[in-house]
């Protein structure tokens, strides 16, 4: 049983840099949701897709961030010119549409210098 | 508004006492209820969940959670803590196939 994997694990980057991180979700899952938790706090949900499509999105998810799930596999989320204040970590879950359990991956933690 | 609020930042309790983490959650529909286990730098690990039927749900690692929809709540407990169990634990509440709403979560230490 291969769960939610995420790639990197860290990311340490400058100020202004773009950064891509990846999500795997259980195969079976349609469903796949970004969230961002930063020190101290749970989890903020940002966006999910239903296979390749994205159904919602977060105003958490400001323009500088973007989704896609091309082929309805995995996920990939890009930060572009990074902030101080998008260190964080960003957690992917997978589930099914109609079910109700999410299955989080080890997340991607991000620190922006 | 859609919002869960854990009332405790952080518990402290010797080994081998007993646990109670507390939730509310204010939520338009009828959610389910999630709780959910964070060790340091890991993601999320799911405890239990609940929808309808029996208040009391019996979860992995000997954790069991009583819900109280009238009053909009859940407690988390444990009979009898291990070192193991300190982390940070989250209530949730969504509907099937839609985002979470999280609570701020709760940090457990547990002493020797």
């Amino acid at each position: 049983d291969t769960g939610v994997s995420q790639d990197p694990r860290h990311k340490i980057t400058k100020r202004g840099q773009n950064v891509t991180f990846r999500c795997d979700p259980i195969s079976e899952h349609n469903r796949l949701y970004w969230y961002r938790q930063t020190l101290g706090q749970g989890p903020e949900f940002l966006t999910y897709f239903q296979n390749e499509a994205q159904l919602e999105k977060s105003r958490l998810l400001s323009d500088r961030f973007s989704a896609e799930r091309p082929k309805g596999s995995f996920s990939t989320l890009e930060i572009q010119r990074t902030e101080q204040g998008d260190s964080a970590m960003y957690l992917c879950a997978s589930g099914s549409a109609g079910t109700d359990t999410q299955y989080f991956g080890p997340g991607t933690r991000l620190t922006v210098l | 508004a859609q919002s869960v609020t854990q009332p405790d930042i952080h518990i402290t309790v010797s080994e081998g006492a007993s646990l109670e983490l507390r939730c509310n959650y204010s939520y338009g529909a009828t959610p389910y209820l999630f709780w959910y286990v964070q060790s340091p730098g890991q993601g999320l690990q799911l405890l239990l969940k609940y929808f309808s039927g029996d208040t009391l749900v019996q979860g992995i690692k000997g954790f069991e959670a009583e819900f109280k929809r009238s009053q909009s709540s859940s407690n988390l407990r444990k009979p009898s803590v291990h070192w193991s169990d300190a982390a940070e634990y989250f209530c949730a509440v969504g509907e099937a196939g839609q985002n979470f709403v999280f609570g701020p979560g709760t940090r457990l230490s547990v002493l020797p």
